[in-house]
């Protein structure tokens, strides 16, 4: 079974409006880690937000928030007045207690900002 | 500058030829990890170290070998056995510690081509 979904292949999205990527996760750890990264069309991946499964507030780092909601296991990345530079590819990730540290993946999505 | 240094850039392999991909951090970082990416996927572990002379498999390590002989260094090897090796290839590192707030710094890949 998939332990992280990332249900949005693309997303095109108007410069300036917010933007919500989903992400749901599967763990019956009840100690883990979640962590979103951005990935330019240039390779390198740039860490963004992290939100800890005990942490008692969503995490927010800027322009990102998580909407972390976790009876229903998401932790949805939001993007706010989205800028041209936010095009990229978008990965979801998790960390369990067990996995030795690894980080493991979803397959992403993609997002364009139209100006 | 603190980082992870990965290069080449890009890389063309000939069939049945052995290629070993660079992956230096001065970080201070004890894990290190290799994931390939194919397009438009996510990321899947090749191999992972936690500390010098000691190695782990990932997801994926069949085709490929590594070494850590030193902190800083962990190069990967892409050998003829690995059937399908074209591919873009992320080097990562990580403090190791306890705990779920400890992300991964990224080098900015390397993309093999098999010619």
């Amino acid at each position: 079974a998939q332990k992280i979904t990332q249900t949005q292949p693309g997303m095109f999205v108007q410069e300036k409006e917010a933007v919500t990527l989903d992400c749901t996760y599967d763990t019956s750890d009840p100690s883990y880690g979640l962590f979103w990264y951005k990935q330019p069309s240039s390779g390198e991946m740039i860490f963004l937000i992290y939100q800890g499964s005990y942490d008692q507030q969503n995490a927010t780092e800027g322009r990102y928030s998580l909407n972390f909601q976790k009876a229903r296991k998401s932790a949805n990345l939001v993007i706010s007045a989205s800028q041209l530079g936010d095009s990229a590819m978008y990965f979801c990730a998790m960390r369990e207690t067990d996995s030795n540290y690894q980080l493991i993946w979803g397959a992403g999505t993609k997002l364009i900002i139209k100006p | 500058d603190g980082g992870i240094t990965q290069s080449p850039k890009y890389l063309f392999r000939k069939e049945g030829q052995n290629v070993t991909l660079s992956c230096e951090q001065n970080l201070n970082h004890d894990a290190m990890y290799w994931y390939r990416q194919d397009p438009g996927q996510g990321l899947r572990l090749i191999y992972y170290s936690q500390i010098v002379n000691d190695f782990q498999k990932g997801d994926i390590a069949e085709g490929y070998s590594v070494s850590r002989e030193k902190k800083e260094s962990f190069p990967l090897t892409v050998t003829s056995a690995q059937k399908n090796p074209t591919a873009f290839y992320l080097c990562a590192s990580s403090p190791y510690t306890i705990g779920k707030r400890v992300e991964a710094f990224f080098g900015q890949g390397t993309r093999l081509t098999v010619v």
